[in-house]
């Protein structure tokens, strides 16, 4: 498929489990990005690559959140011992450029709830 | 930082009619600006989008303005479908800086 894919859809994690979502972009997409959108709300930014470099984690909510891109393609989004409040789902966009804001691409996304 | 507000949070319209979504920004560094569609059950989906250069930019049935001086744009839909249900999202990003900042989102509902 061309467009950005993420696995799993759907996860169900117990309270206190650790959790890893996977995001592959576009192939040759520079920049990445993760997002989470809590049920009824705006998507809210996580982190952002440029290839395999993490310009941008200003977003990541606690040090439970972990991203990488080692390769500068697919990237891993890991959440360490989750809690309730992590329950949202994780959008991961791409986009062709490292500089300009270009236009981005999303994928479905993973729903993860934390029971 | 940055923050966008976004108005109304639901809009329902006949089908034929206009629709029309406004947003507002607070950092005036804030230069590029698009807008999503998001079905349920995915990811949100680019429908158009304009840099701080543009004052207006259209694409067939929808266009999008924007204010730079009052710090706020709007996305217009004219002919509306039924298809164009879903919600809307504004964004707000500035040079530098990758990060989007979403709006809270608009659900639209074309009647038939």
């Amino acid at each position: 498929g061309a467009g950005v894919s993420q696995s799993p859809r759907y996860k169900v994690a117990k309270r206190g489990q650790d959790v890893a979502l996977r995001c592959d972009p576009i192939s040759g997409h520079v920049s990445l990005f993760w997002y989470q959108q809590a049920l009824g709300q705006g998507p809210e930014f996580l982190t952002y690559f440029q290839n395999e470099a993490q310009l941008d984690k200003s977003g990541l909510p606690s040090d439970r959140f972990f991203a990488e891109r080692p390769e500068g393609s697919v990237s891993t989004l890991k959440i360490q011992r989750t809690q309730q409040e992590d329950s949202a789902v994780y959008l991961c966009a791409s986009s062709l450029g490292g500089q300009l804001n270009t236009e981005a691409f999303f994928g479905q996304g993973t729903r993860l709830t934390v029971v | 930082g940055e923050n966008v507000e976004q108005h109304p949070s639901t809009l329902s319209v006949q089908e034929g009619d206009s629709a029309v979504i406004k947003c507002t920004y607070s950092d005036s560094a804030s230069n590029y600006f698009p807008w999503y569609k998001q079905e349920l059950g995915k990811g949100p989906q680019l429908i158009i989008d304009i840099r701080s250069n543009v004052g207006e930019k259209k694409d067939q049935r929808i266009a999008v303005t924007l204010n730079k001086t009052a710090k706020h744009f709007s996305l217009h839909i004219t002919e509306t479908q039924p298809e164009d249900s879903a919600v809307y999202f504004c964004a707000a990003s500035k040079a530098g800086r990758r990060a989007l900042t979403f709006g809270s989102g608009t659900r639209l509902q074309v009647q038939p």
